[in-house]
């Protein structure tokens, strides 16, 4: 099945560091969702981006929808240990029908560094 | 519960096997999704519900998959004569049907998965 694009697949960097990591699409969304794993844990949502060229944030993570909807990046700024885990972006096409479901990308493991 | 639970957590089962995995929805959750997560991989759809209906079972592999949610609300994903290639995190999410107040509240959330391995 399709995923989105993520690369590259494992990040590390020190803590205090800010990171980006994008995600591309060959297809349009109306929704960008940025979700977290943790080991032995479901993906829990970050950040939802709604609408062409939005910039959200929540607390240290500030997540932008792209203008032509076919991408996204996510920002962690000032990372700290508890930032370790494997992020993943997702996609969605509408609320209802086969829209709603959540196409996702490979994920990006991150390891930050005390 | 406050989340989605989903039981057994792991599982493990010989070929040829029939397998049933079980998903409780966040309470008041009218959607419910299915994905299946292989490792180095994210989530990918299986099957979804409104209430009790199948609105989509076009993410499910073959016609050894099938999922049920008779009263709307706990749903099973069988899989029948499973095989090694079966062998994968299956994941449960559900969600509020369509928008209603804040819109992130409409999101899916995920449960902890169930780890199935066939040998």
């Amino acid at each position: 099945g399709q995923q989105l694009n993520q690369s590259p697949q494992s990040m590390f960097i020190q803590e205090g560091e800010d990171v980006s990591m994008n995600c591309t699409s060959s297809s349009i969304f109306n929704t960008w969702l940025w979700y977290k794993q943790d080991p032995g844990e479901g993906p829990v949502l970050l950040i939802a981006l709604y609408k062409a060229g939005e910039l959200t944030s929540n607390g240290r993570l500030t997540a932008q929808f792209g203008i032509t909807r076919k991408d996204s990046f996510l920002n962690i700024s000032a990372s700290i240990p508890s930032d370790v885990g494997i992020y993943f972006c997702a996609g969605r096409g509408g609320y209802t029908g086969a829209n709603s479901k959540l196409t996702f990308g490979k994920g990006i493991t991150l390891s930050v560094r005390p | 519960g406050a989340g989605v639970s989903q039981s057994p957590r792991y599982k493990v089962t010989k070929r040829g096997q029939d397998v049933a995995l079980r998903c409780d929805p966040i309470s008041g959750h009218v959607s419910l999704y299915w994905y299946r997560q292989a490792l180095g991989q994210g989530p990918e759809f299986l099957t979804y519900f409104n209430y009790e209906a199948q609105q989509d079972k076009s993410g499910l592999p073959n016609d050894r998959f099938s999922a049920e949610r008779p009263e709307g609300s706990i749903s099973t994903l069988t899989i029948q004569r499973t095989e090694q290639r079966d062998s994968a995190m299956y994941r449960c999410a559900s969600s509020f049907f369509g928008l209603a107040g804040e819109r992130s509240y409409n999101e899916q959330f995920f449960g902890p998965g169930t780890r199935l391995t066939v040998l």
